[in-house]
């Protein structure tokens, strides 16, 4: 067990909704990251953020968004809905913004988009 | 950009055997290297890693050495479990940014 923990475990739902992913980083940890894996992209960095501040962004499209709250955790939203979207959403969290910190990753989301 | 290649799976092993993954990187500077390891059904765990050139990570009997004259990170365990079949990513974390780069992944099957 990381320590990072996601919730929901599995999500499914349909073209053109809403989801929103949720990740409590391990208890310390000051940052978090997004991760997607799907079968064609492979593991993806979505977007970090640090101490509620976003602080990186990678492939990330323009129907996706997240925030980082006061309590650190995070929540990654999915709006408009594809079916390409379909994936594992991992959230990663490290204790600050080192490249040699270790980063944590929790156990995912799978979303399937129907 | 920075990228990692990994090499292709499937990698079927009977228990007992030698395990080497090759990794080789793309990447300007000194990047860190990692060796995760996800088991069916489960996230991402850190298996080992490496900061700087020439370093070692070991870890579980698992070992992988930063060799920058090759920019490779291989990794290998002389003895292979069952227990050990997984999915093997190779990753990097370039100074001055905090986000991994992720290989393609390698699936690893060790028969009894």
């Amino acid at each position: 067990d990381s320590g990072v923990t996601q919730t929901p475990k599995h999500l499914i739902t349909a073209t053109g909704q809403r989801v929103t992913l949720r990740c409590s980083p391990r208890s310390g940890d000051l940052s978090v990251y997004w991760y997607q894996q799907s079968l064609d992209q492979g593991l993806q960095f979505l977007i970090q953020y640090y101490n509620g501040e976003e602080r990186a962004k990678g492939n990330i499209l323009e129907r996706f968004s997240a925030q980082q709250f006061p309590d650190l955790h995070s929540e990654l939203n999915l709006s408009s809905l594809e079916l390409g979207d379909s994936a594992l959403y991992f959230c990663a969290s490290s204790v600050a913004v080192s490249n040699t910190d270790t980063q944590y990753f929790g156990p995912g989301t799978r979303l399937t988009v129907l | 950009g920075n990228s990692v290649t990994q090499m292709e799976g499937p990698v079927t092993l009977s228990e007992e055997a030698f395990l080497t993954i090759n990794c080789t990187y793309t990447a300007t500077g000194y990047p860190s290297l990692f060796w995760y390891v996800q088991y069916p059904g489960e996230g991402l765990q850190l298996l080992l890693k490496a900061t700087k050139a020439d370093d070692k990570g070991s870890n579980k009997g698992f070992e992988a050495t930063y060799r920058k004259e090759t920019t490779s990170f291989h990794l290998e365990k002389g003895s292979v479990q069952v227990s050990d079949s997984a999915v093997y990513f190779c990753a990097l974390r370039q100074g001055g940014s905090e986000k991994l780069v992720f290989g393609k992944g390698t699936k690893l099957t060790v028969n009894p």
